[in-house]
């Protein structure tokens, strides 16, 4: 089955700086990427996703980049706020089900 | 905004218990599943659910687990008898669609501890 990788597991960040969160998948077939905020006490939230036949797709402070040939994609936040804290999840989609990453516990500090 | 809502939010059961996990899906979502997450690890798939009959499971959800909708609104989990493995944060999902390329709303979740 698809294998996803998501780096770093942590990530802080000053308050306005922009954080990045890499992920890679193992299953070429693989066409649709989402990404899940978690707040704490709370369960995934989907902020974007991204289908591959795009390379980029952009929602306000929040943007995804899929590289399909060499197999990752990239969440970009910019002017990262303290609401942003949160962990993070990509996960790529094979046949009907999610696979996920294991996560980036963000912290944005004010 | 519709959710998905889960009870209760913590489970403490012995070792060798049944438990049952309780969901509410959004109420007009057709589609539904499970997802587990041990602690430091991925959020893994169990089943998916349609039509009142499992779609798909995965490895992990074996004989000691099942799912029923045993009313139009509510979506259970059953683990007949746990083992201390099965301790876990436990996610409902719903969507309109199947997932292919479709919106998954989770639930805020079930912690599960075995003890």
């Amino acid at each position: 089955g698809e294998n996803v990788e998501q780096h770093p597991s942590t990530l802080s960040v000053q308050e306005g700086d922009s954080a990045v969160i890499k992920c890679t998948y193992s299953d070429s077939a693989s066409n649709y990427f989402p990404w899940y905020k978690q707040e704490l006490g709370k369960g995934p939230q989907l902020i974007i996703d991204i289908r591959s036949n795009v390379g980029e797709k952009k929602d306000q402070r929040i943007a995804v980049t899929l590289n399909k040939t060499a197999k990752h994609f990239s969440l970009h936040i910019t002017e990262t706020q303290p609401e942003d804290s949160a962990v993070y999840f990509c996960a790529a989609q094979e046949a009907n089900n999610l696979f996920f990453g294991t996560g980036t516990r963000l912290t944005v500090i004010p | 905004e519709p959710e998905v809502t889960q009870t209760p939010s913590h489970q403490v059961t012995q070792m060798g218990q049944e438990v049952i996990l309780r969901c509410v899906p959004i109420s007009n979502h057709l589609y539904f599943y499970w997802y587990r997450q041990i602690l430091g690890q991925k959020v893994e798939f169990l089943v998916s659910f349609y039509n009142n009959e499992i779609s798909e499971k995965s490895e992990i959800f074996d004989d000691q687990f099942s799912v029923e909708r045993p009313d139009g609104s509510n979506f259970t989990l059953k683990i007949r008898s746990t083992k201390l493995e099965d301790s876990a944060m436990y996610f409902c999902a719903s969507s309109l669609y199947r997932a292919h390329n479709e919106k998954l709303f989770f639930g805020s979740g079930t912690q599960l501890s075995v003890l």
